[in-house]
């Protein structure tokens, strides 16, 4: 079973509407992160948090939200979707004793018409 | 803040033939050092990493990465490359000691040429 897992792992939703991303992870991770990958630029980092009291924007958090309900889930939102939030978004975790090694669950591919 | 350079988008070669992925970060204060491998449709897989120690560390697949502080460079090596290394390659850096997310390179398309 996958340590890291999103859901949904594709999703076509229109401009305007509010969608959600959920992670869920089983390696008792305390930190969880966000972070979108877009062709040719690489990944950057959305949102972040170490624990459930403890919610950090990242580099492009604009147009995001997100709830850590738990410390194995972490959602992320989208509450106007716009056609340049069509991306791959990865959520993954971190351990506080593995020097900012991350792990990464297999992705939501999300396309904003 | 650290930022990382990786200069070419695609590295076409010959299988069986040597490959050098090159990297170099920016940083003011001292750093963590990974390269994260994906595959065609995945997601993310550590491929190696630098914490402290020697400068040469090695996957289990064959990659070897060096870590040059005076080039602020981490480039990654593998002499001999399969079919199966075909994939895009990330290099990444933290700062040491710190917890806020990865900051990744644009990354590497391998494509092994048969």
């Amino acid at each position: 079973d996958a340590d890291v897992t999103q859901t949904p792992r594709n999703r076509i939703t229109k401009t305007g509407k509010r969608i959600m991303l959920e992670c869920s992870q089983t390696k008792g991770h305390d930190r969880m992160y966000w972070y979108r990958q877009d062709p040719g630029l690489g990944l950057r980092l959305i949102y972040y948090s170490f624990d459930v009291k403890d919610i950090n924007k990242g580099e492009i958090s604009d147009g995001y939200s997100v709830s850590r309900q738990a410390q194995a889930k972490f959602s992320l939102s989208l509450e106007s979707a716009i056609p340049n939030q069509t991306a791959l978004y990865f959520c993954a975790t971190s351990d506080v004793h593995s020097y900012n090694e991350q792990f990464f669950g297999p992705g939501t591919r999300l396309t904003v018409l | 803040a650290q930022s990382v350079t990786q200069l070419d988008s695609q590295v076409p070669v010959f299988e069986e033939a040597p490959v050098e992925l090159r990297c170099n970060y920016s940083s003011s204060v001292s750093v963590y050092l990974f390269w994260y491998v994906q595959y065609p449709n995945q997601g993310l897989q550590l491929l190696l990493k630098y914490l402290s120690g020697s400068t040469l560390v090695e996957s289990i697949n064959g990659f070897e990465a060096e870590f040059n502080k005076s080039q602020t460079s981490f480039h990654l090596r593998k002499p001999s490359v399969h079919i199966s290394d075909t994939a895009e390659y990330f290099c990444a850096v933290s700062e040491r000691g710190g917890a806020d997310g990865l900051t990744f390179g644009k990354g590497t398309h391998l494509i092994i040429q048969p």
